[in-house]
């Protein structure tokens, strides 16, 4: 398995505050991607990035944030965090984005409680 | 659009053998993976197709047909610990690759 880790691992906070959740990943893999998953959804994604300093958003990125200034670490920025935002976020890495059978690997997940 | 879709739940019985559906209509298709994921944790890596026919690894298998958009997972031999959730995701072609993910479904298996 991948060593991928996040934290915090969980997290409960306030309406309008700033959460930043990190993963840190020790396999060298170029791509990392941010996902939350909610019932009755499934995995969405959020942000990824295919490099250092290289990020995109996905399909619910609205209210979120990242950076990746070095290979192993990608940070997500809830800015003002709402309700909305409660829910359970892993973070995935590959070494390929678009190359044959390069699956993504996933941490753990975060459970972040938005009261 | 991107769409994907799988049964919501399924029951089986432990020692039986189960078939879980997943459909999909993608701008692009670049394989078709699937994730097992026990409640609480991440989700791990079952198999992935990207040419049509038949996968089988162990007790799983895994099917695609690319001009129908639909692939299914086996499982034969139930056990109790596969209760689980079944992800199907769908490479897309653009987007660097990224993976669309299914709503799963979750498998009860009964004694």
């Amino acid at each position: 398995d991948a060593g991928i880790t996040q934290s915090p691992r969980h997290k409960v906070t306030e309406t309008g505050t700033p959460v930043t959740l990190r993963c840190h990943q020790t396999e060298n893999h170029r791509y990392m991607y941010w996902y939350r998953q909610d019932p009755g959804h499934g995995l969405r994604l959020i942000h990824y990035s295919y490099g250092v300093k290289d990020t995109d958003k996905g399909e619910v990125s609205d209210g979120y944030s990242v950076s990746r200034s070095k290979t192993e670490d990608f940070l997500l920025t809830l800015e003002s965090a709402t309700s909305s935002q409660t829910s359970v976020y892993f973070c995935a890495t590959t070494s390929s984005g678009t190359g044959a059978y390069n699956e993504q690997f996933f941490g753990p997940g975060t459970r972040l409680t938005v009261l | 659009g991107q769409n994907i879709d799988q049964p919501t739940e399924m029951t089986a019985t432990e020692g039986a053998i189960v078939q879980i559906n997943c459909t999909y209509q993608t701008s692009g298709f670049n394989g078709l993976f699937w994730y097992q994921q026990h409640a609480g944790e991440a989700p791990t890596f079952l198999s992935y197709n990207v040419l049509d026919g038949l996968e089988e690894k162990g007790r799983f298998s895994s099917f695609l047909s690319r001009s129908k958009g639909y692939s299914y997972l086996l499982l034969k031999e139930l056990q109790m610990k596969d209760s689980a959730s079944y992800l199907c995701a769908v490479r897309d072609r653009g987007s660097q690759g990224n993976l669309i993910f299914g709503k799963g479904t979750k498998l009860s298996v009964k004694p």
